[in-house]
């Protein structure tokens, strides 16, 4: 079955400091997507990022950062020189092609707190 | 453009009332999705709409809870006879296409339901 496990609940970090998410994904496909959102205070999800199971290449986009490996089944986040406004819940899904369950299997998530 | 749109965002109800949660999706969106957040949880699936084909009903909890989709737009979520562990949080989703591309989900604000 299908299960996503972001084991931190909960990290804290001053401003400027990097900071790494984890997630951990089990599937029995070897076709699959994995999403990250984030959800600020205000509770709308905003969509981070795509990656598809055959495209391992880590991406970069700004302060972000993810690095995909099968061989774990992890697709860490990593923010660098973090913000107050990087403050958030962030949400690792996985999404099986074929699957069902709305195609969208969502991690508990990790609240991230960025102190100024 | 606009984005998803729920209604009403905040709703507080009596145990055993009926309520019903809106939500009008992007505009040419195929797939629509309702999840549950609880307080301190990640994201529950509920149910899933893609064009005219069958519901995927899977995520509802109970038989207390039914969703419809009308013209392939706007979706209704009702929760008949609600009972306390049914405060949470409702959030719908669109994309543009569920597969297999996986397009990624466009959340609303959610609908902040409490039974006291």
């Amino acid at each position: 079955a299908q299960k996503v496990t972001q084991a931190q609940t909960e990290i804290s970090v001053v401003e400027k400091e990097d900071v790494t998410l984890d997630c951990v994904y089990e599937t029995r496909d070897t076709t699959y997507y994995l999403f990250w959102y984030k959800q600020p205070p205000s509770g709308e999800l905003v969509f981070l990022i795509r990656r598809n199971s055959f495209d391992e290449q880590n991406e970069i986009s700004g302060r972000y950062s993810w690095n995909f490996q099968k061989s774990t089944s992890s697709f860490n986040f990593t923010i660098t020189a973090s913000q107050v406004v990087d403050s958030a819940v962030y949400f690792c899904a996985l999404s099986e092609v074929g699957g069902s369950q709305g195609n969208l299997i969502f991690g508990k998530g990790t609240k991230l707190s960025v102190k100024p | 453009g606009a984005g998803v749109s729920q209604s009403p965002s905040n709703k507080v109800t009596e145990k055993g009332k009926d309520v019903e949660l809106r939500c009008d999706p992007i505009s040419g969106h195929t797939a629509l999705y309702w999840y549950r957040q609880s307080l301190g949880q990640g994201l529950e699936f509920l149910i899933y709409f893609q064009g005219n084909s069958a519901p995927d009903k899977s995520g509802l909890p109970s038989d207390r809870f039914s969703a419809e989709r009308t013209g392939g737009s706007v979706s209704t979520l009702t929760i008949q006879r609600t009972q306390q562990e049914d405060s949470a949080v409702y959030l719908c989703a669109s994309s543009l296409i569920p597969m297999p591309n996986n397009s990624p989900l466009h959340f609303g604000n959610g609908t902040r339901l409490t039974v006291t």
